[in-house]
């Protein structure tokens, strides 16, 4: 089946600006996470939906960043007033969740870069 | 929170060699450790994991140990071959993978042919 999508691909935006990111699951995945990954660098988590719970934003670096996830499917991800250092590799990944295996399945990613 | 240190950050290897790499966590409540291996300018896939009910998993090349007393895993790949080249990352979870998951710092593998 498909595996999780992401668009776009690639974002050039200037420095300033707001930009959004989408994440789609894989269908029937109750559990949908972010990560950035800086160049040449590991994964950093950001923010995970699982089902209706309240999402964990713990990893979310300011109030610049927002996640969103509707209909338990999609999510967006919006970085308002976008700086340099938030260039970088934006990873979705999705599992099954509700205690069965948590198998993380990944995105291709979108490669955010700031001008 | 959990931390994860990974060693070494960069390990060329024989090919048909074996290759080692090793990850330690703090937090004692973590019981989901994955690997995953992404390759240049592709997104990171598991290769194999492990719970902590179990001290080894064993895929054909691959192996994984576990040692909860000292809070430490690694990674065995036997028979190295030039497509094993690619960075690897260690990763540690609790509640069996469904929380989020914090990385090691890659492992930069390289196949010498």
């Amino acid at each position: 089946g498909a595996g999780v999508s992401q668009s776009p691909s690639n974002k050039v935006t200037e420095k300033g600006k707001d930009v959004e990111l989408r994440c789609d699951p894989i269908s029937g995945h109750t559990a949908l996470y972010w990560y950035r990954q800086s160049l040449g660098q590991g994964l950093e988590f950001l923010i995970y939906f699982q089902g209706n719970s309240a999402p964990d934003k713990s990893g979310l670096p300011s109030d610049r960043f927002s996640a969103e996830r509707t209909g338990g499917s999609v999510s967006t991800l919006t970085i308002q007033r976008t700086q340099q250092e938030d260039s970088a590799v934006y990873l979705c990944a999705s599992s099954l969740g509700g205690g069965v295996s948590g198998e993380q399945y990944f995105g291709p990613g979108t490669r955010l870069t700031v001008t | 929170g959990e931390n994860v240190e990974q060693h070494p950050s960069t390990l060329s290897v024989q090919e048909g060699d074996s290759a080692v790499i090793k990850c330690t966590y703090s937090d004692s409540a973590s019981n989901y450790f994955p690997w995953y291996k992404q390759e240049l300018g592709k997104r990171p896939q598991l290769i194999i994991d492990i719970r902590s009910n179990v001290g080894e998993k064993k895929d054909q090349r691959i192996a994984v140990t576990l040692n909860k007393t000292a809070k430490h895993f690694s990674l065995h790949i036997t028979e190295t071959q030039p497509e094993d080249s690619a960075v690897y990352f260690c990763a540690a979870s609790t509640n069996f993978g469904n929380e989020k998951l914090t990385f090691g710092t890659g492992t930069r593998l390289t196949i010498i042919p």
